[in-house]
């Protein structure tokens, strides 16, 4: 089931380097999220977009910036990355006008990122 | 303090134990309670969601919410090797605000056959 795809899947980078991972769907959701994961942190909220003209920025926003590009189309740059922005980044996506009592998000395979 | 507390783990069982999985969290505001699952290289998936406070049963599983205490739980009856994974418990205050879910950091679960 590939509905919302990552790219890359693994990516090995330098300190000071820009960054942009990629997340596509194919789901026709409008409402698309970035998170990280970190061991021990759980998921945080990196950026949350409601539609490709409304981008707000999550609980760790600093040091990231987002592009909805379509509305199946969300991408996180790094502008410079450090260190400490090693981690799992996961996509996800839901749908504002689905049935039922929640509204349920999608996640992505992840993006491992290892910056050096 | 994290709004959401989860114990890490990891957490090692036989095969046919029961596994219980628990959460406590500090904002009063959230009313939907939600469990997932994380394979190990995959993606969280949505395993079990309970509305306030109750009980919800789907096959091996029951999900627990005790909004008086701030303490929800997950339930794993019959384990099997097959249900080794990470399990996140994630929380929100409104069904489609504005605000995304807030999550554990995840239990890890190995069932041991």
């Amino acid at each position: 089931d590939a509905d919302v795809t990552q790219t890359p899947r693994n990516r090995i980078t330098k300190t000071g380097k820009r960054i942009m991972l990629e997340c596509s769907q194919t789901k026709g959701h409008d409402r698309m999220y970035w998170y990280r994961q970190d061991p021990g942190l759980g998921l945080r909220l990196i950026y949350y977009s409601f539609d490709v003209k409304d981008i707000n920025k999550g609980e760790i926003s600093d040091g990231y910036s987002v592009s909805r590009q379509a509305q199946a189309k969300f991408s996180l740059s790094l502008e410079s990355a450090i260190p400490n922005q090693t981690a799992l980044y996961f996509c996800a996506t839901s749908d504002s006008q689905a049935g039922g009592a929640y509204n349920e998000q999608f996640f992505g395979p992840g993006t491992r990122l290892t910056v050096l | 303090q994290k709004e959401v507390e989860q114990d890490p783990g990891p957490l090692s069982v036989p095969e046919g134990a029961i596994v219980s999985l628990n959460c406590t969290y500090s904002n009063s505001a959230f009313q939907y309670f939600m469990w997932y699952r994380q394979y190990s290289r995959k993606g969280p998936e949505l395993l079990m969601y309970t509305y306030s406070s109750g009980n919800k049963e789907d096959g091996r599983f029951t999900a627990q919410v005790d909004k008086s205490s701030k303490y929800i739980s997950l339930f794993i009856r019959d384990s099997q090797p097959s249900d080794s994974a990470t399990y996140l418990c994630a929380m929100s205050a409104s069904r489609t605000g504005r605000r995304a879910l807030t999550f554990g950091s995840g239990t890890r679960l190995q069932v041991q056959p």
